[in-house]
């Protein structure tokens, strides 16, 4: 059975660091997303991205983040300088079509900021 | 903007029996959809059942079930006959056009 696939399963990256989060969607999706999951709570969404744009993203996705589907398989998800806030799981997504549209989930990334 | 409220921050169950975990929702739209995710220990997030808004029929899925009350914004999980591996954190979403909003969750114990 297709499923979306993440690398690295755990990154470690000092404050201030830039950190690229990369994602393999299944491949004859066309909408994307990530979420985070600080630990112990809720999951968070960041950002959703349709036809090589931002469809839509959350107050979380500042300035910092950036997304970009460099070729036909990635997706990723940039972390220009990071915070010790941005500790998390990082959670890709994908899904042939919006709403009634399951969106599957990869794996995750834990990301921990030192 | 869509909010999810599950107010059970942990529930546990028998094995063998059944268990209802609980979700409101607050929207303006008229047509959406609702799901309920697992998120075993793996962390990895697994759709157990949707919803559709304009449907009344409450979906089904093996021993998943919804009570959809559209009027009420409500939205339960009935878990039947209880396994040890149904024990995880539940979310209940909100599928907007391009994301999910999900509740902060309840973590379900199975008791053997």
């Amino acid at each position: 059975e297709p499923e979306v696939t993440q690398t690295p399963s755990h990154q470690v990256t000092q404050m201030g660091q830039e950190v690229i989060l990369r994602c393999v969607p299944i491949s004859n999706h066309l909408y994307f997303y990530w979420y985070r999951q600080i630990l112990g709570q809720k999951v968070e969404f960041l950002v959703s991205f349709y036809n090589n744009e931002i469809s839509e993203k959350s107050e979380i996705f500042d300035d910092q983040f950036s997304v970009e589907r460099p070729d036909g398989s990635n997706f990723t998800l940039k972390i220009r300088s990071t915070k010790l806030e941005d500790s998390a799981m990082y959670f890709c997504a994908s899904s042939t079509g919006t709403f009634l549209y399951e969106q599957y989930f990869g794996p995750g990334t834990r990301l921990t900021v030192t | 903007a869509q909010t999810v409220t599950q107010s059970q921050p942990e529930m546990s169950v028998q094995e063998a029996e059944t268990v209802t975990l609980s979700c409101t929702y607050d929207t303006s739209e008229s047509d959406y959809y609702l799901f309920w995710y697992k998120q075993p220990p793996s962390r990895q997030m697994i759709l157990v059942i949707r919803q559709e808004a304009y449907k009344q029929q409450n979906a089904t899925e093996n021993r998943f079930s919804v009570n959809f009350q559209k009027a009420a914004k409500s939205f339960s999980l009935k878990i039947s006959d209880s396994q040890l591996g149904d024990a995880a954190m539940y979310f209940c979403a909100y599928r907007s056009p391009y994301k999910l909003t999900f509740g902060k969750g309840t973590l379900l114990t199975v008791n053997p």
